[in-house]
């Protein structure tokens, strides 16, 4: 049973400091990995999509990284605002289906 | 396009009643997923339709859950009878397998959420 997990569960950076995210996966046969990003109160925005063949994605001050081998994923974002704070969630779909196993996300908080 | 819509925002019920929740995905997508978010447990899928059909619902918590998808623009989730712990924010999402350039994404759009409360 595929499983995800998002360590820390909560952080704080101060505005213009580099961040790296991370998601772990237990079970490498992956189809598609997904970064989302949930304001309060609100839906979940998919900020980068990497499917299986793919090593990384970028848009804009995000790059996402896949290492399927070793079960993990990165989101780097340079350069954080204060409009940057949000929860941010990884999800993972298993080969031959289209069912998104969730992270229980990073909560991040840049301070001005 | 509006996005995925999901109606209503809110609901406040009490324990026993039936709740119904209905979701409109985005025009052409092809799959629809429900996904209920709860602190404890964080985003679950519930179940997911491909062109109407529901492929997996595994994800169903008990049988007073059930869902359907009459068409390719409406969706419905409904609980009965409902309980103090069937309280969530209810999701619907939809996604599109292939795109017009043929690729293969699977991007998932989510509407903003159903916020149940069960008294």
């Amino acid at each position: 049973k595929q499983e995800v997990t998002q360590i820390p569960a909560a952080l704080s950076v101060p505005e213009g400091e580099n961040l790296v995210l991370n998601c772990s996966f237990t079970d490498s046969a992956i189809y598609n990995l997904q970064w989302f990003r949930q304001d309060p109160g609100k839906g979940l925005t998919s900020l980068l999509l990497i499917q299986s063949s793919q090593r990384e994605q970028t848009s804009g001050r995000l790059n996402a990284s896949l290492d399927k081998s070793s079960g993990r994923s990165t989101l780097y974002i340079a350069a954080p605002q204060p409009g940057d704070s949000a929860t941010y969630l990884c999800a993972v779909s298993t080969s031959g289906t289209y069912k998104y196993i969730f992270g229980t996300g990073t909560r991040l908080k840049v301070l001005a | 396009d509006a996005g995925v819509i999901q109606s209503p925002r809110h609901e406040v019920t009490e324990m026993g009643q039936e709740v119904t929740l209905r979701c409109k995905p985005i025009s052409g997508h092809d799959y629809l997923f429900w996904y209920r978010q709860t602190m404890m447990r964080g985003l679950e899928l519930l179940i997911y339709f491909n062109n109407n059909v529901p492929i997996d619902d595994s994800g169903m918590p008990e049988d007073r859950f059930s869902a359907k998808m009459p068409n390719a623009s409406f969706s419905t989730l409904k609980i009965q009878p409902s309980e103090p712990r069937d309280s969530a924010v209810y999701f619907c999402a939809s996604s599109l397998e292939t795109d017009l350039w043929g690729h293969s994404g699977n991007t998932i759009y989510f509407g903003e959420g159903s916020w149940l409360t069960v008294v």
